[in-house]
């Protein structure tokens, strides 16, 4: 079946320690993004990318770091530069220019 | 400066009656809204859209009007089921660049009571 999935559902990591999220496609969607949801806080963008081999910044890129190296996956790396990595992490794709992106089922990652 | 703005952060309806959800929005480029649905711990899930060039959208007990002038758009499920109870976020797209992305409210909760 098509669709967007991110793994791993629940991530632990130790404060200063990097950590890289999963997000995988099969839609032959060109456009891949990663948000951040934080209670009373919406949908925040961190970073997306329209094509392979390119990604842009969004509003809350700071801490983070992306790589588009194939069309179907769109990693997020949470470096020990990010103040308050303890959040939801949703990643979602679309077609460029189309309208509706789907989402994965999202990642827990707290710090401890 | 938020871009879409949902005010009400919860919204209590009795199952059967009308569920109203606002949305407002600021940049005039954008032209294509949205609304997802969410429950806790999974992804949103994409509801309706509409297009700036219509006013009105209908998919079954959810309909989506568009009212540009005033920039304000709203959801209406009838009739509300309790298993309609879930966060609403409604998005804004531009046409490309930094404007092809979703912005999202920061969503509404909706209880349907049964």
């Amino acid at each position: 079946d098509g669709g967007i999935t991110q793994s791993p559902k629940y991530l632990f990591r130790k404060e200063g320690q990097n950590v890289t999220l999963s997000c995988e496609q099969n839609l032959n969607h060109d456009a891949m993004y990663w948000y951040r949801q934080d209670p009373g806080q919406g949908l925040r963008l961190i970073y997306y990318s329209q094509i392979v081999n390119d990604f842009q910044k969004g509003d809350i890129a700071e801490g983070y770091s992306v790589s588009r190296e194939k069309k179907e996956s769109f990693p997020l790396t949470v470096t020990s530069a990010q103040k308050n990595p303890t959040a939801f992490y949703l990643c979602a794709s679309s077609m460029v220019m189309n309208t509706e992106a789907f989402f994965g089922q999202g990642t827990r990652l707290t710090v401890v | 400066d938020q871009q879409v703005k949902q005010n009400s952060p919860s919204l209590s309806v009795q199952e059967g009656r009308i569920s109203i959800l606002n949305c407002d929005y600021t940049n005039s480029m954008f032209d294509y809204f949205l609304w997802y649905k969410k429950y806790p711990a999974e992804g949103p899930t994409f509801l309706i859209s509409i297009s700036s060039i219509k006013d009105k959208n209908e998919d079954g007990r959810f309909t989506v009007f568009l009212n540009k002038s005033a920039k304000h758009l709203s959801l209406h499920i009838v009739p509300s089921q309790p298993g309609d109870s879930a966060v609403y976020f409604c998005a804004a797209k531009g046409d490309g660049g930094s404007q092809g992305n979703l912005i999202f409210g920061k969503g509404t909760k909706l209880s349907v009571k049964p």
